[in-house]
């Protein structure tokens, strides 16, 4: 059981270019979620998905898309990297009020 | 949509003094009320909840405290150890989402 699982670990991007973060939890919860986490500013949703086939925006979603690919999966997609998009990002799932997060993505975009 | 404030930013104690973090939140609808502890480098962890039906928790040196009137909560850690050392995030939900404050440094000196 491994719970909520990210990938990548760590990234570097050139500004301009694309990629997917992906997120697959086995604890069979509908609700997933991406946040994305800067400095003195706490965690931010940018996506969520509360069930599969559905998406909804959050705080922070321009520049953003997301996929809910089935009950385990949900993508977080930057079509074109800008450095405003440098943060840490967490996909977390819930059930119920429980949230569980994965251990982070460390995107630097330059 | 719902706004989570968090005092203060920075927390620094004495080893065996206790440490209060205070969060008010706008919208009277939420009705649960979770705190993440996060160290360095990993995810956030849940370490107490509170639901709108109830004003105090306690589990072992911690507590939370709910005032709905005033819409306003706290994480109270009694006799800090070293190991206490983190960031702390409130946070406020409303059904599918989860609201962050900025999160408050506390640091531990022995």
């Amino acid at each position: 059981n491994a719970g909520v699982t990210q990938t990548p670990k760590f990234q570097v991007l050139k500004t301009g270019q694309s990629m997917t973060l992906q997120c697959a939890q086995d604890m069979n919860h509908n609700s997933m979620y991406w946040y994305r986490q800067d400095p003195g500013m706490g965690l931010r949703l940018i996506y969520y998905s509360a069930s599969e086939g559905t998406t909804d925006k959050g705080e922070v979603p321009n520049g953003y898309n997301v996929s809910r690919l089935n009950k385990r999966e949900f993508s977080l997609r930057l079509e074109s990297a800008a450095p405003s998009q440098t943060s840490v990002y967490f996909c977390a799932s819930r059930v119920g009020e429980g949230y569980t997060f994965g251990s982070g993505t460390r995107l630097t975009v330059v | 949509g719902e706004n989570v404030e968090q005092h203060p930013s920075t927390l620094s104690v004495q080893e065996g003094d206790s440490a209060v973090i205070k969060c008010t939140y706008s919208d009277s609808a939420s009705n649960y009320f979770p705190w993440y502890k996060q160290e360095l480098g990993k995810r956030p962890q849940l370490i107490i909840d509170i639901r709108s039906n109830v004003g105090e928790k306690k589990d072992q040196r911690i507590a939370v405290t709910l005032n709905k009137t005033a819409k306003h909560f706290s994480l109270h850690i009694t006799e800090t150890q070293p190991e206490d050392s983190a960031v702390y995030f409130c946070a406020a939900s409303k059904g599918n989402k989860l609201v962050f404050g900025a999160g408050t440094i506390l640091r531990v000196k022995s």
